[in-house]
């Protein structure tokens, strides 16, 4: 099956910089990925969905400044974490889907301190 | 409002016997159905699907069961095995590839 890799897998920073998480996918082209981010214990709640070329589609709630997305190819999407504060650490994980199933990356767990 | 709920949050079930995790959705658009499988820290890692047309798909040791009319689908792992033991997501689509994920059942299998 398809697979898609998400980089990195864990990051700890500090309060106030940027994380950029990559998401690639590695034997299709994906047009469209989405980011998922999950509370402990909680389900994976759709955060946005990234089109290759245009701007993406934030959900309800999501703040668009602070979680900045970027599809620049149909293999490549990137979401960075813009002034991150404790309350953004979380688990991102993003997704590219073909017509039978949806492919997801490992995850990244970000610490923020 | 969550369109797609799974209302056990745990489940045990003895090793060789059979699991089944339920999950209800409301939105009746929804015509494409997945099962994934997670561990703590990792990416879910994906199961088995079902469309709308169908009312039950098997794969191996996982059969999925759709009934349209109560909005009800189910997931059988039969026999289970403590490796079954993670937390099981059901999601769903109306065709955009854009998913909804229930809030999971953690699946415990004993040995």
């Amino acid at each position: 099956g398809a697979v898609v890799s998400q980089h990195p897998s864990w990051v700890i920073c500090k309060s106030g910089t940027s994380v950029k998480i990559e998401c690639r996918s590695l034997d299709f082209q994906a047009t469209t990925m989405f980011w998922y981010r999950q509370f402990p214990k909680q389900s994976l709640m759709l955060m946005a969905t990234s089109n290759e070329g245009s701007k993406a589609t934030y959900e309800q709630g999501v703040e668009k400044d602070k979680f900045l997305i970027n599809h620049a190819s149909l293999t490549l999407s990137t979401l960075t974490v813009t002034s991150a504060h404790p309350e953004d650490s979380s688990f991102y994980i993003c997704s590219a889907a073909d017509p039978t199933e949806a492919f997801f990356g490992q995850g990244t767990r970000l610490t923020v301190v | 409002d969550q369109q797609v709920k799974q209302n056990s949050p745990s489940l045990s079930v003895q090793e060789g016997r059979i699991s089944i995790l339920n999950c209800d959705y409301t939105n009746s658009m929804f015509d494409y159905f997945l099962w994934y499988k997670k561990y703590p820290a990792e990416g879910p890692t994906f199961l088995i699907s079902i469309s709308s047309i169908k009312d039950k798909n098997e794969d191996g040791r996982f059969t999925v069961f759709l009934n349209k009319s109560a909005k009800h689908l189910s997931l059988h792992i039969v026999p289970s095995q403590p490796g079954d033991s993670a937390v099981y997501f059901c999601a769903a689509s109306d065709g955009t590839y854009k998913y909804i994920f229930g809030t999971g059942t953690r699946l415990k299998v004993l040995a």
